[in-house]
């Protein structure tokens, strides 16, 4: 069974701050997206990483793929208020395999 | 910009009845799943459907569950006889993933919210 890890599983900062949240396994994955999740609602879609290394950046938000593809970064530079809600990784084995999830980051930024 | 579309947004309905929640995939997807999340835990993946069958099923998806795609725009799952464990948020998804893609995408719709009693 893949399991991917994510932590913190809870943070809360303040307004402006920066953040990491990581996702973590043992095993290799051939791509990795990050999602963000609000209560009662379906998780959004937020970035696809597919190559060791890569980086890719969505405004404050930065994501990062590790070279061994096992394991990915999400970096929030100048949190907002906005920014508060689950954040998900989920990895994609290979093909059309599904997605397999993390437990989440919540994430609390206050005024 | 498309998106999935799921429903209802809420269904109540008591232990051993059946239910069947409906999807509606983006239009020029290929693939189909279906997912649940339990309150409080991660979300958990059922089924996948391609081609008009399952690819793909869980330890969760037993015989009680099935998949329909009825025509060309729906996605259904049916719980034949509910349990009071299957009270969770249940989540449809699709993507789009061709010869020339190198990674699988997945969308996912607002959810359905089935309450067992």
């Amino acid at each position: 069974t893949q399991l991917l890890e994510q932590s913190p599983q809870f943070l809360s900062i303040q307004e402006g701050e920066n953040l990491t949240v990581y996702c973590n396994s043992s095993s290799v994955f051939s791509s990795l997206q990050w999602y963000r999740q609000e209560p009662g609602e379906g998780p959004v879609l937020l970035v696809t990483v597919v190559t060791g290394g890569e980086v890719k950046k969505l405004k404050r938000l930065t994501f990062q793929f590790g070279d061994a593809r096992k394991d990915s970064s999400l970096h929030i530079t100048a949190a907002q208020p906005g920014d508060t809600g689950l954040y998900l990784c989920a990895g994609v084995r290979s093909g059309n395999t599904p997605l397999v999830f993390g437990k989440g980051t919540r994430l609390s930024v206050i005024a | 910009e498309p998106e999935v579309t799921q429903t209802p947004s809420h269904q109540v309905t008591q232990m051993g009845q059946e239910v069947i929640l409906h999807c509606v995939p983006i239009s020029n997807h290929l693939y189909f799943y279906w997912y649940r999340q339990i309150l409080g835990q991660k979300v958990e993946f059922l089924v996948s459907f391609y081609n008009n069958e399952i690819s793909e099923k869980s330890e969760i998806f037993d015989d009680q569950f099935s998949v329909e795609r009825p025509d060309g725009s729906n996605f259904t799952l049916k719980i034949r006889s509910t349990k009071l464990e299957d009270s969770a948020m249940y989540f449809c998804a699709s993507s789009f993933r061709d010869a020339y893609s190198s990674y699988n995408e997945q969308f996912f719709g607002p959810g359905t919210r089935l309450t067992v009693l």
